[in-house]
């Protein structure tokens, strides 16, 4: 199985600030016949489904603002907010969907500071 | 618009088994899978499997091999995810998405399911 560790496991940033979040995979999941990264984020806050943010490691998905971007390749990324909002409080995951089974990393928990 | 619509919370005893629906409007149901994930109470997320509406293949996770088996039913649109032989540790809320390439981007709302004696 692919491990996926994502650091750090908590983060406090001020408002309007950037929040930087890291993935690391135990593999590469850089697909070389599309040249794509099977990486994806989510953003989890209680008592909601998770919300996917990013896919291809840094397309966005529709509706999600463009403060939220992906970047990385091979085994390492990263998500960063660049400019930190109050409803951006949540528990963010990268996921790989290269190999069976999609695992998740542990998640990172971004508060306020 | 898009919907995945899970059945209610449950609560079940250890041994025992319990399924899951997710009935899905608003798209063509037969060309995107489903996949289950699941959140154990102040846990993170942990992907279970999925199943091709397509052609019925599925993929688990090993730990679930032999406990879990989802499937679909064309004519409601709906998924099922079946757990067999129920542990206290599997208690949390249980997560179908739609995925496609590998992309979940519309998920149920969840269903909470409590093992306890």
């Amino acid at each position: 199985d692919i491990v996926m560790t994502q650091s750090p496991d908590s983060l406090a940033v001020s408002l309007g600030e950037r929040a930087t979040i890291n993935c690391k995979s135990s593999q590469s999941v850089l697909y070389s016949s599309n040249n794509e990264n099977y990486l994806a984020w989510f953003q989890k806050k209680p008592g909601q489904p998770p919300k996917l943010l990013l896919y291809w490691a840094s397309t966005r998905e529709s509706g999600v603002p463009d403060r939220f971007s992906g970047s990385g390749s091979g085994t390492d990324f990263t998500l960063t907010i660049s400019s930190l909002q109050a409803e951006d409080v949540a528990v963010y995951y990268c996921q790989q969907y290269y190999s069976i089974p999609h695992t998740f990393g542990q998640g990172t928990n971004l508060e306020i500071k | 618009q898009v919907q995945l619509v899970q059945s209610g919370g449950e609560v079940k005893k250890p041994g025992a088994s319990v399924k899951v629906s997710c009935k899905a409007s608003g798209y063509t149901f037969s060309i995107y899978g489903i996949t289950w994930v699941r959140q154990a109470p102040g846990q993170g997320l942990e992907w279970m499997g999925w199943i091709s509406v397509h052609n019925g293949n599925t993929d688990y996770a090993q730990k679930f091999q032999g406990r879990v088996n989802m499937t679909t039913d064309t004519s409601t649109s709906t998924a099922y995810m079946d757990l067999r032989s129920l542990r206290p540790d599997d208690s949390g809320v249980y997560y179908c998405a739609r995925v496609r390439w590998g992309k979940s981007d519309f998920w149920g709302q969840g269903t909470l399911i409590t093992v306890s004696s």
